[in-house]
């Protein structure tokens, strides 16, 4: 089956870690994408990359670092400069400028910081 | 004032009522336009692209209007399996990124 997974599903940390969530699709889409949902609010992007080995910010980058190594995979760190890091991070892919820029999502992964 | 801007609801309708939703976006270089659709602490899903002709799926009607810069969502013979959170998505393909509305929360009931 193709799509997109996230791990964990819940996550706990103390404040003042870091933490990395990951993301992974097998859709072969050049295009990916992290955002954040904070309860009874809409998405906001973090950071969102349109192919390998290249990224760029979103609106609320502040605190998170990202990679695309492989065009698979774009983890997200949560760094212990985010100030308030408890939230529900959302990951999509989508095929890409030539392909749609129809997103898909994976199921999520819900951060506290403790 | 939001990029993209939806009532937050909530819409409390009864079965087989008709209910639109409306999204206004203010980037007017904005060139893709979508619903999704969000159940309670899931993940989005897409429901439908919008275009400027108009689109039907079904139960659901979704509409464009470039010039006034709003989109629709029409959902006829509510079901109560649509009770959910709609979001209105504007896309701007030369900058490679979307922006979300905050979203409309729809119950239908009984």
């Amino acid at each position: 089956d193709g799509g997109i997974t996230q791990s964990p599903k819940y996550l706990f940390r103390k404040e003042g870690q870091n933490v990395t969530l990951s993301c992974e699709q097998n859709l072969n889409h050049d295009a990916m994408y992290w955002y954040r949902q904070d309860p009874g609010q809409g998405l906001r992007l973090i950071y969102y990359s349109q192919i390998v080995n290249d990224f760029q910010k979103g609106d609320i980058a502040e605190g998170y670092s990202v990679s695309r190594e492989k065009k698979e995979s774009f983890p997200l760190t949560v760094t212990s400069a985010q100030k308030n890091p408890t939230a529900f991070y959302l990951c999509a892919s989508s095929p890409g400028l030539a392909g749609g820029n129809e997103q898909f999502f994976g199921p999520g992964t819900r951060l506290t910081v403790l | 004032r939001k990029e993209v801007e939806q009532d937050p609801g909530p819409f409390n309708v009864p079965e087989g009522a008709t209910v639109a939703f409306n999204c206004t976006y203010s980037n007017s270089a904005s060139q893709s336009f979508f619903w999704y659709r969000q159940d309670c602490r899931k993940e989005p899903k897409l429901l439908m692209s919008v275009y400027s002709s108009g689109n039907e799926d079904g139960r659901f009607t979704a509409q464009l209007n470039r010039a006034s810069q709003y989109i629709s969502l029409l959902i006829r013979d509510s079901k109560l399996s649509d009770s959910a959170t709609y979001l209105c998505v504007v896309t701007n393909t030369n900058a490679g990124k979307s922006t979300f509305g905050d979203g409309t929360t729809l119950t239908v009931k009984p």
